[in-house]
């Protein structure tokens, strides 16, 4: 059964420097997601992205962030500028049409130290 | 702002037992979801409702448009059933929201 993966599985970075959060959504589908969970928080929404570009995004997902499919497949959340609060875990999801079941990665921890 | 509203926000329960989950949401959604996250932090997408009921082996889930409420129901539980149960809505397909989660633990 296809499935989604994410890389790294664990990042650790400092304080102010750039992350690049990598997905491969299943092969047929088009909607993509990005979503982080804070520990012991509930899960939040971050961004909505189809036909290349943003569908939708949350009130997190500020200036620091940006998400981009640059070879058809890899689909990355960038973070400029991390910062303490950015620790969380970030999970990519992907669905083969809108407003349908969404399959979910494992999930990439970051840690901002 | 769609505020969405699970409870109990924990459930222990005996192996065998039927356990129902509750889900309420503010406003007006196209779509509700039910995730399940085990401890180890993977999600899997349970159900996807716009309207009615649907059931997937033990698992039931059903939807009342007008009060703005889900449930999902296990029936026969079992410990390996235990795990975090999230509700989350969208009301445009693009933007979801997310429920707390109910935390689930069935005891043998």
């Amino acid at each position: 059964e296809p499935e989604v993966t994410q890389t790294p599985s664990h990042q650790v970075t400092q304080m102010g420097q750039e992350v690049i959060l990598r997905c491969v959504p299943i092969s047929n589908h088009l909607y993509f997601y990005w979503y982080r969970q804070i520990l012991g928080q509930k899960v939040e929404f971050l961004v909505s992205f189809y036909n290349n570009e943003i569908s939708e995004k949350s009130e997190i997902f500020d200036d620091q962030f940006s998400v981009e499919r640059p070879d058809g497949s890899n689909f990355t959340l960038k973070i400029r500028s991390t910062k303490l609060e950015d620790s969380a875990m970030y999970f990519c999801a992907g669905s083969g049409q809108g407003n349908t079941e969404q399959y979910f990665g494992p999930g990439t921890r970051l840690t901002v130290t | 702002k769609n505020e969405v509203e699970q409870s109990p926000q924990n459930l222990t329960a005996q192996e065998g037992e039927f356990i129902t989950i509750n889900c309420s949401y503010s406003v007006g959604i196209s779509a509700l979801h039910w995730l399940q996250q085990h401890p180890g932090g993977g999600i899997v997408s349970l159900f996807m409702l716009s309207s009615g009921k649907k059931k997937h082996g033990r698992l039931i889930a059903t939807i009342n448009i007008q009060e703005k409420h889900s449930s999902l129901h296990i029936t026969a539980s079992h410990p390996r059933d235990s795990a975090v149960y999230i509700c989350a809505v969208s009301f445009n397909g693009n933007q979801f929201y997310f429920g707390t989660g109910t935390s689930l633990t069935v005891i043998p």
